[in-house]
């Protein structure tokens, strides 16, 4: 079993839909969670990171974190065409110096 | 400020040959790690340096792979004797290494494929 679990879509969403990403994990020492977002053959950009459990909003972006249930959101609202991409979750134990463990990230495809 | 930068961007070796990749973190940045990404799979951490120290190699295999973050210059993952097994993207990715969260700022990564 993986560490970080992520579906990996492709998932098709009509443009101004709510897009809704998740991901489950195993590694309970895991504390801080990122999201990440990969267009095609580029490298990954940031766009949330939440620590330990709870909500964080960003604009069209909403991330959330439940560490009972070891389960990870996130929702991008009014989507876009922009927005189709590669959603890769990622976690690790502490802040600073530390490796990243990732999910194998969902293909997402928004239609105009 | 220019970001990570990394090169080269695609590198062709055939079986057997060596590949050097590079990576010049952000300005400022003394951490880098370097990941994995195979075909239709996430990044795997491979390892992580600070100047002139390897702070953490545990994704790295054992043989034939080996990295270098010297006082000055860019980080160097170095592959010898290459097989197709090896043929992925490379991304490496810097910190600044202070505060209580770091942001991994990634590079476009350097696509390396073996014939």
């Amino acid at each position: 079993q993986k560490e970080v679990e992520q579906d990996p879509g492709p998932l098709s969403v009509p443009e101004g839909a709510i897009v809704s990403l998740n991901c489950t994990y195993s590694n309970s020492a895991f504390q801080y969670f990122m999201w990440y977002r990969q267009y095609s053959r580029k490298g990954p950009e940031l766009l949330m990171y939440t620590y330990s459990s709870g909500n964080k909003e960003d604009g069209r972006f909403t991330a959330q974190v439940d560490k009972s249930s070891k389960y990870i959101s996130l929702f991008i609202r009014d989507s876009q065409p922009s927005d189709s991409a590669t959603y890769l979750c990622a976690m690790n134990p502490r802040a600073a110096g530390n490796k990243l463990t990732f999910g194998g990230g969902t293909r997402v495809l928004v239609k105009p | 400020n220019a970001g990570v930068m990394q090169n080269p961007r695609h590198l062709v070796r055939r079986r057997g040959q060596e590949a050097r990749l590079r990576c010049s973190p952000m300005k400022g940045h003394s951490h880098v790690y370097w990941y994995r990404q195979l075909p239709e799979e996430g990044l795997k951490f491979m390892v992580y340096l600070q100047k002139e120290n390897i702070i953490d190699e545990s994704g790295m295999p054992k043989e034939r792979f080996s990295a270098e973050f010297p006082k000055e210059g860019p980080s160097i993952l170095r592959i010898q004797q290459v097989v197709r097994g090896d043929s992925a993207a490379y991304f490496c990715a810097s910190s600044p290494g202070t505060g209580s969260y770091n942001e991994q700022f990634f590079g476009p990564g350097t696509r390396l494929t073996v014939l």
